[in-house]
Parts: structure tokens; sequence; C-alpha cells
């Protein structure tokens, strides 16, 4: 099954600028929408950026999307303590017939 | 403010079917054109798309799963279903319900966790 490539951890100080990549392939991340999502510890994923670079209503400025080719990342500007949570990109995969793709996580430490 | 809120047994035997049900307040489900979808994230890992229901009932699945799911739609009931059958253990997960003008579906519900053991 196709998945989208995530580092499994990063790390920040609080006020740092932190990102995250998200890798996929020419039959998702290039040709379709990235999407990020923030888990915090027993929730359920919070959509965080939709359609590659918009934010939901609520979700501050500091964080952002974009992608390049086959990659994609999200930035985190002035990093704080409650940004601590996990991450998970996720797109739309064209193969197959068609289905929706997630990246394997990527747990964001502030130190 | 439309919400969702899931429904099943916690605990499903091997080979057998696991059935969930999400329950939708706040909008009819033929009256808006949601995807309503499930995905699950097994312990420790990533979220995987299972599959969703057009508003108009049709529907799209997970090419890895297709064989052993079925998404459907009770508007009598203003609901959507998940069924998948012969569970391993594989299939322990929390199953999260969803709904979104797009796919990936971007608002999902707050989870159950489904178990597989005899």
């Amino acid at each position: 099954q196709s998945e989208l490539t995530q580092p499994p951890s990063a790390s920040g100080t609080p006020g740092q600028t932190v990102t995250i990549s998200c890798s996929g392939s020419t039959s998702n991340i290039k040709v379709n929408y990235v999407y990020w999502f923030q888990q915090l510890p027993g929730l359920a994923p919070k959509l965080l950026i939709s359609t590659t670079s918009q934010r939901p209503s609520g979700v501050p400025d500091r964080f952002s999307g974009s992608k390049s080719g086959t990659s994609a990342s999200l930035a985190i500007s002035g990093l704080r303590s409650e940004d601590e949570a996990t991450y998970y990109c996720a797109s739309w995969d064209d193969s197959l017939g068609g289905y929706v793709v997630f990246g394997g996580g990527t747990k964001l430490t502030v130190l | 403010q439309v919400q969702l809120q899931e429904s099943g047994p916690g605990l499903v035997k091997p080979s057998e079917t696991l059935s969930l049900t999400c329950a939708v307040s706040g909008v009819s489900i033929t009256n808006i054109t949601y995807y309503w979808g499930w995905i699950r994230q097994p312990p420790g890992r990533g979220p995987e798309w299972i599959g969703s229901v057009y508003y108009n009932g049709r529907t799209y699945y997970n090419p890895f799963l297709k064989s052993r799911v079925t998404i459907s739609l009770d508007t009598s009931k203003n609901q959507f279903s998940l069924r998948l059958t012969s569970v391993t253990a594989a299939d322990t997960a929390v199953y999260y319900c969803a709904r979104d003008y797009q796919l990936p579906p971007g608002y999902w519900g707050q989870g159950t966790l489904v178990t597989v053991s005899s």
C-alpha cells in the first residue's frame, strides 16, 4: 500500500520554527492536494492544513503548508509547548482507482 | 454544527464481521454534498483510510480493504455504517467516522476502539 513518508520525530525549542516533511510520489502529492493533521495524546486527529496551504477557521497562522514536486512541508513558527503532538500528512493517490494515503506521523517534541 | 458519534461492539472475534455505526447530528446526510467515511488507526501507528460514501450513495474504498468492506447510508436514522468481514488481529484499531466536502475527510469523530480477539 502506498504511503507517504515522514520523519518519525522532530524537535525544537519555544519560539523556534520547525519544519516537518512529507515525501510522496507522482501519483499523490505531485498532482493532488496535501492535508495536515495534529493529534494530541488520546484525541482524534484535528485538521490543521487543508488543500495544501489553507488553514481552517481557528488554526493559528503560525502553521503553514506548502509543497514542491513530490514533497510537502508543514512549518510551525513561534513554537509553543502546546504544539507538542504527532503530525500526519495525507493526500489522494490516483493509482489503483484512487484512494486516500496517510503518512506514518512525526512526533514533535518541544524541548 | 455537524457532530459525529461512533457506536458498536468493542470486541469482535477473529473471522467474524465488525459492524460500526456513525450517528450524524446537525445536518441531514443526504442534504449536503459530504463524503461520509471511516478511518482507522492501529495502536501506535498512523491512520488508514477505509473508505467513504458520498451523500448520493456512491462508495469509494481503499483498494487494499475493498474485498472486505461495505459502507452505506441509513437515511431513516441519519447515520452511516461500516461492515468489515473476516477480521483478524490486524484489524484491531481505533475506528473514526469522518466527514468533509473532499477526500481525505478533515473532520473526524472521537473514535471507538475495536479489539479483535477470541
